[in-house]
């Protein structure tokens, strides 16, 4: 059974920094492409990152890059990401999610999910 | 940045069919994802490039995708299908979702 389970989050000043960990089981991590995916309180999902399955290939949206950092760890089957220079709208719930195994994993879908961890920026 | 545009709310009375749309620029150039979320809960993929379900999704849940607008298309409309429902894209590098609908179950 594919099962993905953050950890990390939390309360956190502006300002501050965070690492949110992600971790895999049930699958070959190591073969999957993976994605940092947020939702603020009452709103809609929105991407924040993905990373190829190597780690040697990463994007992000604009709204964190330069401040965010996505990697992995295959030997320990976990995905991070690191929040430095956090402000009040990051303030979500984090998901990581798998993409869905393809040739062409730059189109795929995420095809599982983990519950999630909450991410509240505040003084 | 590509915009992907959907309703806010589409209600549906028990038993009939309701329809969500998702409009994007050409977006039937582009691969679309479909996810499911209900309150508290994680998405969950219903449909993926533009028409296929995954295992354990019904036979219900369809979609199409063509033009400007990709369509998820929910039959038989049951009381559980009340949900947020997101339409996803890839824009080169980047993932896109949209705003999101939230379907009522009258």
């Amino acid at each position: 059974e594919v099962q993905l389970v953050e950890s990390g989050g939390g309360l956190v000043q502006p300002g501050g920094s965070l690492r949110l960990s992600c971790a895999a089981s049930g699958f070959t991590f190591s073969s999957y492409w993976m994605h940092w995916v947020r939702q603020a309180p009452g709103k809609g999902l929105v991407w924040v990152s993905r990373i190829n399955s190597d780690g040697s290939s990463t994007s992000y949206a604009d709204s964190v890059k330069g401040r965010f950092t996505i990697s992995r760890d295959n030997a320990k089957n976990t995905l991070y990401l690191q929040m430095n220079s956090l402000r009040a709208e990051d303030t979500a719930v984090y998901y990581c999610a798998r993409v869905q195994n393809s040739r062409f994993p730059n189109t795929a879908a995420t095809d599982y999910w983990g519950q999630g961890t909450l991410v509240t920026v505040s003084s | 940045s590509y915009e992907l545009t959907q309703p806010l709310s589409v209600s549906v009375a028990l038993g009939q069919t309701a329809r969500i749309t998702c409009g994007g620029n050409n977006i039937g150039s582009k691969n679309v994802h479909w996810y499911q979320q209900k309150p508290g809960q994680a998405p969950v993929l219903v449909i993926y490039r533009d028409s296929n379900r995954p295992s354990g999704i019904p036979e219900r849940f369809s979609g199409s995708n063509s033009g400007n607008t990709a369509t998820l298309t929910i039959s038989r409309a049951q009381a559980g299908d009340e949900a947020d429902y997101y339409c996803q894209v890839w824009d080169s590098i980047h993932v896109v979702f949209g705003g999101g609908t939230k379907l009522t179950v009258l």
